[in-house]
C-alpha cells in the first residue's frame, strides 16, 4: 500500500506561467488537505478536499489558488499567473475519514521554485 | 500570538542526551500530532494524542489536556534524530491541522 504520493518533488516556473501539483491519497483514503510551507515559516493550512467537494478552502489565497479532487484520478493544486512570492513547500496530506482520531498521512512534498 | 507554540526553536544537544520539546496550545482539541520533517524532506507522523502518554522506541509523548500542554522526550539521541520537529493540532470544531513554528534539532556525536 503505498503512501501519498506527490508529483512532481520539485517544480521550477517562471513568473507568470502555471504550476499543477498532484497528489494521490492513499488507497481507500476519500480525504484530502493541502498545506504550504513558506521558507523558514512554519506550515499552514490552505484547502481541504472529499471526492469532489471543497469542504474548507480557508486558507487558500483568494486569487489565482484552485483545488480539485475528481471522482477519478489525483487531486490537483492548480496555481496560476505564479510569483516569486509562491516559492515554497506544497504538501497534501489524506485521510480515510474525518475526526478525531485521524491519523495525518503525508506527502513528500513538491518544491515549488518560481525564478 | 499563535495558537499553537512550541520551545525551544532551536536545540543542540550531545549523543546520548535526553531531550525534551515542548508545545502548548490557546483553543479545544479533538487531537495533538507530533511530526518529524528532516532538511528537504517528507512530514513523518510520529504520535496522535488525545490523552495520556504514547511510547514508540527511544520516543515519548505526553499530553496534559487541563493544561494545553503536550512533550515530545527523546531518550539516548542519537545523530539520525536531527530534525524539525512539528507540534500540530485538530480544532475540535474542525477537520484541519494548524501547526507550530516546529523545533530544530541538531544531535552531536
Amino acid at each position: 500500500n503505498a503512501g501519498v504520493m506527490q508529483n512532481p518533488r520539485h517544480l521550477v516556473r517562471r513568473r507568470g506561467q502555471e504550476a499543477r501539483l498532484r497528489c494521490s491519497p492513499m488507497k481507500g483514503h476519500s480525504h484530502v488537505y493541502w498545506y504550504r510551507q513558506l521558507p523558514e515559516e512554519g506550515l499552514k493550512f490552505m484547502v481541504y478536499l472529499q471526492k469532489e467537494n471543497i469542504i474548507d478552502e480557508s486558507g487558500m489565497p483568494k486569487e489565482r489558488f484552485s483545488a480539485e479532487f475528481p471522482k477519478e484520478g489525483p487531486s490537483i493544486l492548480r496555481i496560476q499567473q505564479v510569483v516569486r512570492g509562491d516559492s515554497a513547500a506544497y504538501f497534501c496530506a489524506s485521510s480515510p475519514m474525518t475526526g478525531a482520531t485521524t491519523e495525518a498521512f503525508f506527502g513528500q512534498g513538491t518544491r515549488l521554485t518560481v525564478v | 500570538k499563535n495558537e499553537v507554540e512550541q520551545s525551544p526553536q532551536n536545540l543542540t544537544a550531545q549523543e546520548g542526551e535526553f531531550i525534551t520539546i515542548n508545545c502548548s496550545y490557546s483553543v479545544g482539541i479533538s487531537a495533538l500530532h507530533w511530526l518529524q520533517q528532516h532538511p528537504g524532506g517528507g512530514i513523518v507522523s510520529l504520535f496522535m494524542l488525545s490523552s495520556g502518554k504514547k511510547k514508540h522506541g527511544r520516543l515519548i509523548a505526553t499530553i496534559n489536556i487541563q493544561e494545553k500542554h503536550s512533550s515530545l522526550h527523546i531518550t539516548a539521541s542519537h545523530p539520525r534524530d536531527s530534525a524539525v520537529y512539528i507540534c500540530a493540532v485538530r480544532s475540535e470544531y474542525g477537520n484541519k491541522l494548524v501547526f507550530g513554528a516546529g523545533t530544530i534539532l541538531r544531535v552531536k556525536s
